[in-house]
């Protein structure tokens, strides 16, 4: 079975400090892919990042920037020089493949960000 | 316009009644897929389909139903609804694209209350 844990439930920072949010997950799949989605208070859910097994190259796209490692299991996203529209809860997901298509997502429980002005 | 639009977008009803979410897709997704939310639990996979005739389980199908009538639709029924059942039902979709598995693309949600 799959398993996504995001330890934070509730993170709050000041405005400008950075900020790193946690992502585990479990899996038995040999190809599997890693999702980070952003669901701000207004309710909608918003892709970041996909990032499949193969493929360990961290990433940076603006203040955003995701560290994916493979050794501990883990794919972290860190919000540089925080905003207060961050301020959201960020869910990080996790997808196997098996055989003819790909899977559902499972989620995390998600991490509740606040960014105090 | 949205590409993926769900009806009713909030709905209100009583324990024991029937009620039919509707999903929508305009991005011509072979994959669609129902979730819920409940505060603090995340999503979690109701059912998904990779086309009209394969319908499959997801992690709490208990309670629930779906239908594909065709690729662009996907509903989800609720043949007796419980107070349980409260919480905010996602509907998304994907395709597979030539570097593997593309994101999921989610509807706006339906908030669903039963008394």
């Amino acid at each position: 079975a799959q398993k996504v844990t995001q330890a934070q439930t509730e993170i709050s920072v000041v405005e400008k400090e950075d900020v790193t949010l946690d992502c585990v997950y479990e899996t038995r799949d040999t190809t599997y892919y890693l999702f980070w989605y952003k669901q701000p208070p207004s309710g909608e859910l918003v892709f970041l990042i996909r990032r499949n097994s193969f493929d360990e190259q961290n990433e940076i796209s603006g203040r955003y920037s995701w560290n994916f490692q493979k050794s501990t299991s883990s794919f972290n996203f860190t919000i540089t020089a925080s905003q207060v529209v961050d301020s959201a809860v960020y869910f990080c997901a996790l997808s196997g493949y098996s055989g003819g298509g790909a899977d559902g997502l499972t989620f995390g429980k998600g991490t509740h960000l606040i960014i105090q002005p | 316009d949205a590409d993926v639009t769900q009806t009713p977008r909030n709905r209100i009803t009583k324990t024991g009644k029937r009620i039919m979410l509707e999903c929508s897709q305009t991005k011509g997704h072979d994959r669609m897929y129902w979730y819920r939310q409940d505060p603090g639990l995340g999503l979690r996979l109701i059912y998904y389909s990779f086309d009209v005739k394969d319908i499959n389980k997801g992690e709490i199908s208990d309670g629930y139903s779906v239908s594909r009538q065709a690729q662009a639709k996907f509903s989800l029924s609720l043949e007796s609804a419980i107070p349980n059942q409260t919480a905010l039902y996602f509907c998304a979709t994907s395709d597979f694209g030539t570097g593997g598995y593309n994101e999921q693309f989610f509807g706006p949600g339906t908030r669903l209350t039963v008394l």
